[in-house]
């Protein structure tokens, strides 16, 4: 069954740094999602990506998928207080749309 | 405004109670799911269901139980047959069943047992 590894497992940051979170997945993905968490609500969608070498940029939030379709990684530039939370990467898990999750990466910005 | 609502945000029940959580759509979506939610292992899906009248266990069904006789309604069980009830679940949908389609999610609900 496909797995997704997330790292680092949890973050600090001083407010205003780069920072770059990781997806790597046991098979190739073919649709790798990113969601947001606050602490006790319900997920965010932040993107979608499909193609092997796609970039997608969203505000200060940019996500790759590498051209081999096995990783995927969130960067945060100059981050800030509001980019606190946990961050998901999923992936569809084969014929259905069963996502399969990542265990998440805890972010705290420290201002 | 639509989206998904579920309800209560919190839920006590005594071990050995059945209790039903509730997920409601107003999206017109077709598929809806639910997920659990423990500390260090991510979501892990229970059940889910692709159109009304139909639905499929996930990876972990055993100990609950769900329903989906309408369209915009996806209630799940918990019974007192999941030994480890307490968690976080987390209700979604998709305009329909598939890959690339982004999931909605709700607030979620959370379960204590005492």
């Amino acid at each position: 069954s496909q797995e997704l590894e997330q790292s680092p497992q949890s973050l600090i940051v001083q407010e205003g740094k780069n920072l770059t979170i990781n997806c790597t997945s046991s098979k190739t993905l073919y649709g790798l999602y990113w969601y947001k968490q606050k602490y006790g609500e319900g997920l965010i969608f932040l993107m979608m990506l499909q193609k092997g070498g796609e970039e997608k940029s969203h505000e200060k939030i940019t996500a790759k998928l590498d051209e081999k379709k096995q990783q995927s990684s969130l960067h945060i530039t100059a981050s800030q207080p509001s980019h606190a939370g946990i961050y998901l990467c999923g992936a569809d898990g084969g014929a259905t749309n069963k996502l399969i999750f990542g265990t998440g990466t805890l972010l705290a910005v420290q201002p | 405004d639509g989206g998904i609502t579920q309800s209560p945000k919190y839920l006590f029940r005594k071990e050995g109670q059945n209790v039903t959580l509730s997920c409601e759509q107003n999206l017109n979506h077709d598929a809806m799911y639910w997920y659990r939610q423990d500390p260090g292992q991510g979501l892990r899906l229970i059940y889910y269901s692709q159109i009304v009248n139909d639905f499929q266990k996930g990876d972990i069904a055993e100990g609950y139980s769900v329903s989906r006789e309408k369209k915009e309604s996806f209630p799940l069980t918990v019974t007192s047959a999941q030994k480890n009830p307490t968690a976080f679940y987390l209700c979604a949908s998709s305009i329909y069943p598939g890959l690339n389609n982004e999931q909605f999610f709700g607030p979620g609900t959370r379960l204590t047992v005492l």
